[in-house]
């Protein structure tokens, strides 16, 4: 059962550029979380989907940044108009489903670097 | 306050040593509580999940959670330098309430030949 893939690893954009990261959970898991781990920080929630819908994108920043979990396919984090201070690894977590006991399994992460 | 508090270190240990890793939180609502190895440029994995107050004990680790104290512990017996990486405390609310998992900044380990 392959873990959770997360392409591309590794990502340059310059300012003013688009990322599209993209994250397929694992197998049979309907749940999709990415976070932000800027240098020297720990990892930040930034939005939790299940197919089709956004159910806590509280982690957000209101401007540049959307995603999605289509019902095919990978789920996708964009970030349009990238500055600097996006650079960062951003990772991709799922879980089978909403239960007391469902663990969250990370991916290897998408490094971002804004020239 | 932040929500989850937590060591940076670099904590530096010879093998065989026990270590002790520590988080404080203050958000009461915090019902799961989780243990995380990072190695250098990859994904977090797994290493405790701990319900509500207690112990848990998996191997050389053992997972500690106190409640009443805000307060939960991560020991690792009989270090040894496979276990240098980053440790990150989490924790999340209880089922029903939001799923995402609030990390501390991780305390980098390191165990030493």
């Amino acid at each position: 059962n392959a873990g959770v893939m997360q392409n591309p690893r590794h990502l340059v954009r310059r300012r003013g550029q688009e990322a599209r990261l993209r994250c397929s959970p694992m197998k049979g898991h309907s749940h999709v979380y990415w976070y932000r781990q800027l240098p020297e920080e720990g990892l930040k929630f930034m939005v939790y989907l299940q197919k089709e819908n956004i159910i806590d994108e509280s982690g957000m920043p209101k401007e540049r940044f959307s995603a999605e979990f289509p019902k095919e396919g990978p789920s996708i984090l964009r970030i349009q108009q990238v500055v600097r201070g996006d650079s960062a690894a951003y990772f991709c977590a799922s879980s089978p489903q909403q239960g007391a006991d469902d663990e969250q399994f990370f991916g290897p992460g998408t490094r971002l670097t804004v020239l | 306050q932040k929500e989850v508090e937590q060591d940076p270190g670099p904590l530096s240990v010879p093998e065989g040593a026990i270590v002790s890793l520590n988080c404080t939180y203050s958000n009461s609502a915090f019902q799961y509580f989780m243990w995380y190895r990072q190695y250098s440029r990859k994904g977090p994995e797994l290493l405790m999940y701990t319900y509500s107050s207690g112990n848990k004990e998996d191997g050389r680790f053992t997972a500690q959670v106190d409640k009443s104290s805000k307060y939960i512990s991560l020991f690792i017996r009989d270090s040894q330098p496979s276990d240098s990486a980053t440790y990150l405390c989490a924790m999340r609310g209880a089922q029903g309430g939001s799923e995402k998992l609030v990390f501390g900044k991780g305390t980098k380990l390191t165990v030493n030949p």
